[in-house]
Order: structure tokens, then C-alpha cells, then sequence
């Protein structure tokens, strides 16, 4: 069936440096990917979705690649904030209407 | 633009209880989504509804039913409470289309002792 694995954390990171959270995917046909923030309280954010290959999402500074040879869909941003502190989800939609989700990146940066 | 919003933000309930959460869509969306969100864990899909009938289920249990009305709102019921079933519970709205974005609610927490 199709599932999600995550990078697992927690991930701690100084102000100002790169992240990477690495998302594979396991899927039939062709998915479309999405990367989901959760601020402390509250519920999922979208962050940014790619709908086919090579398709790159970005928002906020970040950003992610489909890439169908390797099924994966890894999260980047060049210089992180305090306040990106949260938990990222990756996750993945097919022709079924239900979204799978990985087990989350806790994300902790200092200043 | 009122975003997805959820009643109530938190609850205790006794194991074998009963209990209804409730859900508005973002305004414009007429699909409704319910997930299970374990401590540490991502969502899990309970199920979806559009036009007021389930459209599609994940791997829960009976005892997990809900309803769509005709303004799009919709409930989740949980019968027969378990410990296990303590969790965030997420609503999330969006348009028809298979791959449309979820939109969610800041979830109701539910604590089943």
C-alpha cells in the first residue's frame, strides 16, 4: 500500500543554518506530495505540494523536488529561523482521496 | 475567511462512553476529512465525506461513524470509548478533487480515562 517514511528527529539547528528533512515515499502511479507544519497547539499547515515529477514546491523558503526515480521528496531551506521551530509532516495523496502522512520531524532551532 | 474550525478543543470522557466532535469547513469547501492523530504520530484517515455520505473509509472500527450535513458541517461519533482511543482528533476540509490540498482545524483533544 502506498506509506510515507520520514526522517526521524528531533533535528536541532542554529539560527541561520540548512535544513534538510528527508521524505521517501512508497506509492502505485503517479502521487502528488505535500510537506505539512505543526506549530505547538494547533493543527496541520501546508507548507508546500508538488502534483508530478521534477515538480519543485516552495513557499516561506523552503522547498522540495518530486523526484520519481527516487521516490522521495526532501524538505530544504537555506537558513532557518527561531521561528520555524515546529514538526513537518511529509505526505502523499493518490487517486483515493486519503492522504498518508509520515511520523513527523520535530524541529527545534536556537538562537 | 473563516478557516476549518472544531468543537469542542477538549474533552474527558470515560471508556465506554460515547462522544461527538464537530467540524465547519473552510468557506468554499464541500469535502470533509477526519483524522486520528496519536501522541508523536502523524495523522491517521478515519474518513471522508462529500454530498453527505461517507465516500471513503480507512482501517477504524465501527464504533467510529459520522455525518455530513447539507452546509457541509459535519460530526465524528465514537462509541464505546477506549483508552486507546485518547488522541488528536484533526477535521479537514478541501475541494472535490483527489489530490486538492487539506485545509485543518486546530483539532479536538480527546482523553479517554
Amino acid at each position: 500500500g502506498d506509506s510515507v517514511t520520514q526522517m526521524e528527529g528531533p533535528v536541532t539547528l542554529s539560527e541561520e543554518a540548512f535544513l534538510t528533512i528527508n521524505c521517501t515515499y512508497t506509492a502505485t502511479g503517479y502521487p502528488s506530495l505535500f510537506w505539512y507544519v505543526q506549530y505547538p497547539g494547533e493543527g496541520l499547515q501546508l507548507l508546500l505540494k508538488a502534483t508530478k515529477a521534477d515538480d519543485k514546491g516552495s513557499n516561506k523558503g523552503f522547498e522540495a523536488t518530486y523526484r520519481k526515480e527516487t521516490t522521495s521528496f526532501h524538505l530544504e531551506k537555506g537558513s532557518v529561523q527561531v521561528s520555524d521551530s515546529a514538526v513537518y509532516f511529509c505526505a502523499l495523496v493518490n487517486t483515493g482521496n486519503q492522504f498518508y502522512f509520515g511520523t513527523g520531524t520535530s524541529l527545534t532551532v536556537i538562537p | 475567511d473563516a478557516g476549518v474550525t472544531q468543537s469542542p478543543t477538549h474533552l474527558i470522557k470515560t471508556r465506554g462512553q460515547q462522544v461527538t466532535l464537530r467540524c465547519s469547513p473552510k468557506s468554499g469547501h464541500d469535502t470533509v476529512s477526519w483524522y486520528q492523530q496519536a501522541l508523536g504520530q502523524g495523522p491517521q484517515f478515519i474518513f471522508q465525506y462529500y454530498e453527505e455520505e461517507e465516500r471513503q473509509r480507512g482501517n477504524f472500527p465501527d464504533r467510529f461513524s459520522g455525518h455530513q450535513f447539507p452546509n457541509y458541517s459535519s460530526e465524528l461519533n465514537v462509541n464505546a470509548l477506549l483508552l486507546g482511543d485518547s488522541a488528536l482528533y484533526l477535521c479537514a476540509s478541501s475541494s472535490p478533487d483527489w489530490n486538492s490540498p487539506l485545509h485543518f482545524g486546530n483539532g479536538t483533544r480527546l482523553t479517554v480515562t
